[in-house]
């Protein structure tokens, strides 16, 4: 079975800042897919960004992007020019596409940009 | 990108009764979708994965009896949770997917579920 990790339950960081959110993860597949999800106070849950394990190259969603390191089984996540609403849980998720695609989450990370 | 919507947002029921929640995808159709649970200030719990047409396959721990889930159309799941107790109170969120090759997944707002 696959396993989510995320180390930090709470994070803070200045408006316009850059924060790195943690996240590790424990499988035996080749082939999966590693996702951030934002879930702001009103709990829907919003992707944030999409990685493929097969690709070596690291996804970049404007001020979102993340660091992938396959061998170590990391997948952080950065958030440059920290605004407002940002403000909310992040938590990474794993997809084993040799699974029924079900999504395996970790603990979550609540990030809070101050002002 | 796709619209799944959970209905009732909120409901607060009395112990004992049953309650119904809705997740349904507006303009795609959902071959499989996902119920999770969801306690304060926790993550995600992946209760049972439903595909259109078929039997759920709910995870360990997980009561099929206590959680009915039914995925009878492309377009719309049902979880109903019977002879509910205050310890079923808690989030409950549905995800869909478009199809078995497609790694996007759509989640509903949520329904919080009281039982009192």
């Amino acid at each position: 079975a696959q396993t989510v990790t995320q180390s930090q339950p709470e994070m803070s960081v200045q408006e316009a800042e850059t924060v790195t959110l943690s996240c590790t993860y424990d499988t035996s597949e080749s082939n999966y897919y590693l996702f951030w999800y934002k879930q702001p106070p009103s709990r829907q849950m919003i992707l944030v960004i999409r990685q493929e394990a097969y690709k070596q190259q690291n996804a970049t969603e404007n001020r979102f992007s993340v660091n992938f390191q396959k061998a170590a089984k990391s997948f952080s996540l950065k958030i440059s020019d920290s605004q407002l609403g940002d403000t909310a849980m992040y938590f990474c998720a794993f997809m084993n596409n040799n699974a029924g695609n079900m999504l395996t989450f970790g603990g979550g990370t609540r990030l809070m940009v101050k002002p | 990108g796709a619209v799944v919507s959970q209905h009732p947002s909120r409901v607060i029921c009395k112990s004992g009764t049953s309650v119904k929640i809705e997740c349904r995808s507006l303009d795609f159709q959902a071959t499989t979708m996902f119920w999770y649970r969801q306690f304060p200030k926790q993550s995600l719990m992946l209760m049972a994965t439903s595909n259109e047409g078929s039997k759920a396959t709910y995870e360990q721990g997980v009561e099929k009896d206590k959680f009915l889930i039914n995925h009878a159309s492309l377009t719309l799941s049902t979880l109903t949770v019977t002879s509910a107790h205050p310890e079923d109170s808690s989030f409950y969120i549905c995800s869909a997917r478009e199809g078995p090759m497609n790694t996007e997944a759509f989640f509903g707002q949520g329904t919080r579920l009281t039982v009192v």
